[in-house]
């Protein structure tokens, strides 16, 4: 019954390797966001889209895309992953824009970079 | 100051005792606190969500708002070793934007 599903759980790139991480609901959700949680520290909103509208926030390195082809799926793409990048990528829904809705998190996915 | 500061632990307790996890932040304009639980290498769940001053209660937890201290706790009643865990408290910014704590590690002994 999983409502936000993130592929893989565990990816592993290389240094300067491109690589695309996956996430998919099936909440129908206006908003989807993408997080970046390193060991033992708070989870950090790297960008979020409504509906098919982009908003990036303003710490976001460019070396950090996303692509939202349709309401269900959403792309993080890594263009050239450093060791500073390994991380758990979480993402997450929410039926409208906050104040008034609640986050739904997947599982995550776990980056390594070697 | 950081805007949201949490002890990270471990806290260790035995099972069956309450457990309380706080967090203090320093913007007076969040008016929504929220607790969530995330098991190891999995994403955060959403365990209370408030709006106002006082208490909510859900089963064995129990949330707290002291806007006027800028405080709020979680309360676990009768823990269990399944809530071992990292408990993150969170609030909405006056951007409506989620602010996080780092979160505090707990471990409920058997």
């Amino acid at each position: 019954d999983a409502m936000v599903i993130q592929n893989p759980r565990y990816q592993v790139t290389q240094f300067g390797k491109p690589v695309t991480l996956s996430c998919s609901q099936t909440l129908n959700h206006n908003v989807m966001y993408w997080y970046q949680q390193k060991s033992s520290q708070a989870p950090k909103l790297l960008f979020h889209y409504y509906d098919k509208d982009f908003n990036n926030e303003a710490d976001t390195p460019d070396n950090f895309q996303s692509r939202r082809p349709n309401t269900s799926f959403c792309f993080l793409d890594i263009r050239s992953p450093g060791l500073g990048d390994a991380a758990m990528y979480l993402c997450a829904t929410s039926e409208k824009h906050l104040p008034n809705e609640k986050l739904f998190f997947g599982s995550g996915t776990q980056l390594s970079v070697l | 100051q950081k805007e949201v500061e949490q002890d990270p632990g471990p806290l260790s307790v035995p099972e069956g005792a309450i457990v309380s996890l706080n967090c203090t932040y320093s913007n007076s304009a969040f008016q929504y606190f929220m607790w969530y639980r995330q098991y190891s290498r999995k994403g955060p769940e959403l365990l209370m969500y408030t709006y106002s001053s006082g208490n909510k209660e859900d089963g064995r937890f129990t949330a707290q708002v002291d806007k006027s201290s800028k405080y709020i706790s979680l309360f676990i009643r009768d823990s269990q070793p399944s809530d071992s865990a990292t408990y993150l408290c969170a609030m909405i910014d006056p951007r409506d934007k989620i602010i996080f704590g780092k979160g505090t590690r707990l471990h409920i002994l058997p």
